[in-house]
């Protein structure tokens, strides 16, 4: 089936530190790929978004690129801030599926 | 204006009630969602509905029976609460089905005492 795991938090940074959160997935047939991120007390935005294979989404300095070589979509960022901790989910649909997710990961940025 | 708007944000009640949650969305989107996010965070997605139709039902137990009057409501009523119904439900809206960007709602906190 289809699936989505990500790499189990909390993260923890100092400010203007790298992120990597991993994502890799399973899916039949071809997926589109999203990052949604949780602000406390808030639900999900959607952070940026891939449909095809090689797409790099982007948004408020957050990249991830779909890699099907690899069935992955990791996010990045190159200096995080202490506004970026929050709980991010990787999630995947399928055709025209329901959107499934990851099991979060939390983000705590320190100053 | 709020895109996607439910009520109430909290609710506690005993076991045994009947509650429901109320969602809007003026978006102008077909499809309508409700998800469970327990207390690890986890979600998963319980109804799906297009266009007042009910697309996905994820094996979700006879007492929750969602409502859609129209396409921009979706309702989610509960009967007989059970203390593992404790959780944040999310309403959530899209264009289309799947490809499309999800917009959710702020979450309703279910707490049964």
């Amino acid at each position: 089936g289809n699936s989505v795991t990500q790499m189990e938090g909390p993260v923890t940074l100092s400010e203007e530190a790298f992120l990597t959160i991993n994502c890799t997935y399973t899916a039949t047939g071809y997926p589109s790929l999203f990052w949604y991120v949780q602000y406390p007390g808030e639900g999900l935005q959607l952070l940026l978004k891939a449909t095809k294979a090689d797409d790099k989404g982007s948004n408020k300095g957050f990249e991830a690129t779909y890699r099907k070589e690899t069935t992955s979509f990791h996010l990045e960022k190159g200096s995080v801030q202490v506004s970026d901790s929050a709980v991010y989910f990787c999630a995947l649909s399928v055709n025209t599926d329901k959107l499934i997710f990851g099991t979060g990961t939390r983000l705590q940025v320190f100053p | 204006d709020t895109a996607v708007s439910q009520t109430p944000k909290y609710l506690v009640t005993q076991m045994g009630n009947d509650k429901s949650i109320k969602c809007e969305q003026n978006l102008g989107h077909d499809t309508m969602y409700w998800y469970k996010q327990d207390s690890k965070k986890f979600l998963k997605i319980m109804f799906s509905y297009n266009n007042k139709e009910l697309i996905i039902n994820e094996t979700v137990p006879n007492r929750f029976s969602p409502k859609s009057p129209d396409k921009a409501h979706l309702n989610l009523h509960i009967n007989s609460l059970e203390l593992g119904d404790s959780a944040v439900y999310f309403c959530a809206s899209s264009a289309q089905q799947g490809r499309t960007e999800a917009f959710f709602g702020q979450g309703t906190r279910l707490t049964v005492v």
